[in-house]
């Protein structure tokens, strides 16, 4: 059974860039597709976009300019990076996979504060 | 984008009743909806993909049915722990799109 680990700061600074990793184990990385998908508080979850493991990617338009994933293989990770934030980034940020679109598992949830 | 709608916003029932969920995507998605099951804070769990399809483990209690534009998911002989916020989910097309939820109390 695939496990989806996340770590990363819960805090950070106006402007600054977001930075969270999710490491995977139980099944192989090339397997599925790894979105990254956001829930501020009181408010529906919003997808940010996935990576594969060849490192392809699809960002939603609305964040398109400020976000980066990547992937490393070797050490069975996939990282988020999100540039230029601002409080409306306040969120619980979380790893997803998928093999067909729905979503199989979830990293435990990661709650990023945008603050000075 | 595609719009998910969801109704009702907050639903309350007893313990074993049957209760459903409408989502209404803003255009055909055929069956490519999902819908999870979101405790407080945790992450939400997979129930129902392909409108109608069954997760594993999930119990047969929950069913999905639709097509098209709207979906329903259904519980029935509520249990306790079902207690929680619902969600549905369209992977027709980038972007994945998300319901704003169905938050199910106990009456």
């Amino acid at each position: 059974q695939v496990q989806l680990q996340q770590s990363g700061p819960g805090l950070v600074k106006p402007s600054e860039t977001l930075s969270l990793t999710c490491t995977v184990s139980g099944d192989s990385i090339s397997s599925y597709y790894w979105s990254w998908i956001r829930q501020p508080p009181g408010k529906r979850l919003e997808w940010i976009g996935y990576i594969n493991y060849s490192g392809s990617t699809n960002y939603n338009p609305s964040l398109k300019s400020r976000v980066t994933m990547s992937v490393d293989t070797s050490k069975r990770q996939i990282s988020l990076k999100l540039n230029s934030v601002t409080a409306a980034d306040t969120a619980v940020y979380y790893c997803g996979m998928y093999r067909n679109g729905y979503y199989e598992a979830w990293g435990q949830g990661t709650l990023v504060i945008v603050s000075s | 984008d595609i719009q998910m709608t969801q109704s009702p916003s907050t639903l309350s029932a007893s313990v074993g009743d049957r209760v459903t969920i409408t989502c209404r995507a803003s255009q055909s998605i055929s069956s490519w909806l999902a819908w999870y099951q979101q405790r407080p804070g945790k992450a939400p769990k997979l129930l129902i993909y392909k409108s109608s399809t069954l997760e594993s483990g999930v119990p047969s209690r929950f069913s999905g049915s639709g097509s098209g534009t709207e979906f329903t998911l259904a519980i029935s002989c509520l249990q306790p722990d079902d207690f929680a916020t619902y969600y549905c989910q369209q992977y027709n097309s980038y972007p994945h799109t998300f319901g704003q939820g169905t938050k199910l109390e106990i009456k």
